[in-house]
């Protein structure tokens, strides 16, 4: 079965520090993977997807991710973040079955950005 | 701003009361999902409409019922809920749930209270 796991369920950071989020999926069919974000108050934002092709995916808000396939990751990267970026970061893996698809989530990780 | 959009933004309705919540996409998708979400927790699937038609049921109980009257309208029916059904549920759309690596995109949600 697919799944995600993040491996840090919170992690603080300095203003203007480079971040990264670490996110490890499973799977042995072609698997197509994405990042949310959740601000407090909100609904998810889709950040970036990884579906084929180049494994450097480039996202939204300067937030960047590379694919993995030998480690099974797809950890998100940003070089220097602002306080704005605190938020609750989510890893999703898109999985198929007789139904339909569905978005199966990790467990998140809080991102905590200080001055 | 939102492309998909949830009424209300917040509910508190006792145990007897009969709600619905409400959701609405104009981006032509085909598939339309509901989600529960805890604090601190990832979406929990409930429900996914496929082209209008309930192609996914997470053993959700029949205390809430889902509706589609057409592509772009989603209600979510709710009736004689428990104090555990208190959350944020989120609504989301994607072009179709009929291929693996569609995104979806999420409303800002419905926080819920059950008194």
């Amino acid at each position: 079965a697919q799944s995600v796991t993040q491996l840090d369920s919170q992690v603080p950071v300095f203003e203007e520090a480079p971040v990264e989020l670490r996110c490890n999926y499973s799977s042995s069919v072609s698997v197509y993977l994405f990042w949310y974000v959740q601000y407090p108050n909100q609904g998810l934002q889709l950040l970036l997807k990884y579906l084929s092709g180049s494994t450097l995916v480039k996202g939204i808000n300067g937030f960047e991710a590379e694919f993995n396939k030998s480690q099974t990751s797809f950890h998100l990267r940003k070089p220097s973040v602002h306080i704005s970026d605190t938020a609750e970061y989510f890893c999703a893996v898109s999985l198929a079955n007789q139904a339909g698809t569905a978005l199966i989530f990790g467990k998140g990780t809080t991102l905590s950005v200080s001055s | 701003d939102t492309e998909v959009t949830q009424t209300p933004k917040h509910l508190v309705m006792g145990m007897t009361n009969k709600k619905s919540l409400k959701c609405e996409q104009h981006m032509g998708h085909r598939a339309m999902y509901w989600y529960k979400q805890k604090a601190k927790k990832p979406p929990e699937l409930m429900f996914v409409y496929s082209y209008e038609k309930l192609s996914i049921n997470e053993s959700v109980p029949s205390r809430f019922s889902p509706e589609c009257p057409n592509s772009s309208l989603l209600n979510l029916h709710l009736h004689a809920l428990q104090p555990e059904d208190s959350a944020l549920y989120l609504c989301a759309s994607s072009q179709t749930s009929r291929r693996v690596g569609q995104p979806q995109h999420f409303g800002d949600g419905t926080r819920l209270s059950i008194l």
